[in-house]
């Protein structure tokens, strides 16, 4: 079945280090891939997505590029703060099980200053 | 409100008792979806909702659970007899016509089992 594989924290960064966040996928047919995050306190939130092989989602300085060939969509960020401490979810949904959201185990990031 | 809310957000109880988990999504939003999180894992699929009718229970663990959406806005997921391995936090999600649209999270409630 269709699932998502992801790095395992918890991750520990000083402030302006690269980031990295791996995500692996199995799926059938098309899926779009996603990377939620969690802020502590707070509900998961939609930090990027890419539909199709290719495509690179962003926002807020972190970006991920859906890799067909490596069946990967890992997590990047140049230079990450005190504030992207969270915890990052990568999740799918494929085509052929069009309702049904596949998240990983999370992935849990401490940014210290 | 303009998120998605649950209610409540703490629920304890006692094994073989009954409990509802109430959700209000995002007004205008078609699609609402159940997950359960147990510590250390992301969201498991349960239940999707477009509308008023269940269009896939297939996360459903067993006949324990069941959910509601009578019309088409709040959901209640119902658990009947529950046991200490129910013990999770139970997320609500919705989006906008379902597929691979933004889904919104609620804050989850977390229900203890004893």
């Amino acid at each position: 079945g269709d699932s998502v594989t992801q790095m395992e924290g918890p991750v520990t960064l000083s402030e302006e280090a690269f980031l990295t966040i791996n995500c692996t996928y199995t799926a059938t047919g098309y899926p779009s891939l996603f990377w939620y995050v969690q802020y502590p306190g707070e509900g998961l939130q939609l930090l990027l997505k890419a539909t199709k092989a290719d495509d690179k989602g962003s926002n807020k300085g972190f970006e991920a590029t859906y890799r067909k060939e490596t069946t990967s969509f890992h997590l990047e960020k140049g230079s990450v703060q005190v504030s992207d401490s969270a915890v990052y979810f990568c999740a799918l949904i494929s085509s052929n099980t069009g309702n049904q959201f596949y998240f990983g185990t999370g992935t849990s990031l401490t940014v210290i200053p | 409100g303009a998120g998605v809310s649950q209610t409540p957000s703490n629920k304890v109880t006692e094994k073989g008792k009954y409990v509802e988990l109430r959700c209000d999504p995002i007004s205008g939003h078609t699609a609402l979806y159940w997950y359960r999180q147990s510590l250390g894992q992301g969201p498991e699929f349960l239940i999707y909702f477009q509308g008023t009718g269940a269009a896939d229970d297939s996360g459903l663990p067993n006949d324990r659970f069941f959910a509601v959406r009578p019309e088409g806005s709040v959901s209640t997921l119902k658990i009947q007899r529950t046991e200490r391995g129910d013990s999770a936090v139970y997320l609500c999600a919705s989006s906008l016509s379902g597929g691979d649209d933004e889904q919104f999270f609620g804050p989850g409630t977390r229900l203890t089992v004893l």
